[in-house]
């Protein structure tokens, strides 16, 4: 079975300093792996996806994810938070395959300090 | 349009009112799912249409829940005899080719539904 551990409910940073947000996951099969932002009272957005050509994969607004099979983990990085980086962000795995169901994570809410 | 479009956006309804809520996915994608969000919670999975497939409606938490998708194309999420607890944003999402690798899922804005 598929799962996804979002490992933080919530981190807060301050502005300037780097963001880690921690995202483990199971799967049976090759997943494809993402992460999305959802700012407040808004739809959800793409940060970044991970296939198998490339295990660290850059995204929007300077947001990083590093695929390590051995650890089944794909952590988002980003060097230097900044103030618009306030949100929740939702780590989600599909199996490869026929069937294509969106397995989130249950999110992480995102702090950024002045 | 060039993106997942759900109406209304806002809905409030009285207790044991049926509700519809309507999704047009991006032209062409085959692939449509219903979650839900509750206030400060995840994101739980309602159902999934994939193609001309039955489909998978695991997550429909009781029989008041039903979704239909007509031609392949827009869904109408409908809840019968609503409860308090029914009060969530829905969001709906749309993918060209689930199963291919990195296919990624795009989202509407939500219905976000009051029951009071």
């Amino acid at each position: 079975a598929q799962s996804v551990t979002q490992l933080d409910s919530h981190v807060s940073v301050s502005e300037g300093t780097p963001v880690l947000l921690r995202c483990n996951y199971s799967s049976s099969y090759s997943p494809s792996l993402f992460w999305y932002v959802q700012h407040p009272n808004k739809g959800l957005q793409l940060l970044l996806k991970y296939t198998s050509a490339a295990t660290l994969v850059k995204g929007i607004n300077g947001f990083e994810a590093e695929f390590k099979k051995s650890e089944t983990s794909f952590h988002l990085t980003k060097p230097s938070a900044h103030m618009s980086d306030a949100a929740e962000y939702f780590c989600v795995v599909t199996p490869a395959g026929g069937y294509n169901k969106l397995i989130f994570g249950a999110g992480t809410r995102l702090a950024v300090h002045p | 349009g060039a993106g997942v479009s759900q109406s209304p956006s806002n809905k409030v309804t009285e207790k044991g009112k049926d509700v519809e809520l309507r999704c047009d996915p991006i032209s062409g994608h085959t692939a449509l799912y219903w979650y839900r969000q509750s206030l400060g919670q995840g994101l739980e999975f309602l159902i999934y249409f994939q193609g001309n497939s039955a489909p998978d409606k695991s997550g429909l938490p009781s029989d008041r829940f039903s979704a239909e998708r007509t031609g392949g194309s827009v869904s109408t999420l409908t809840i019968q005899r609503t409860q308090q607890e029914d009060s969530a944003v829905y969001l709906c999402a749309s993918s060209a080719f689930p199963g291919v690798e990195g296919t990624e899922a795009f989202f509407g804005q939500g219905t976000r539904l009051t029951v009071v």
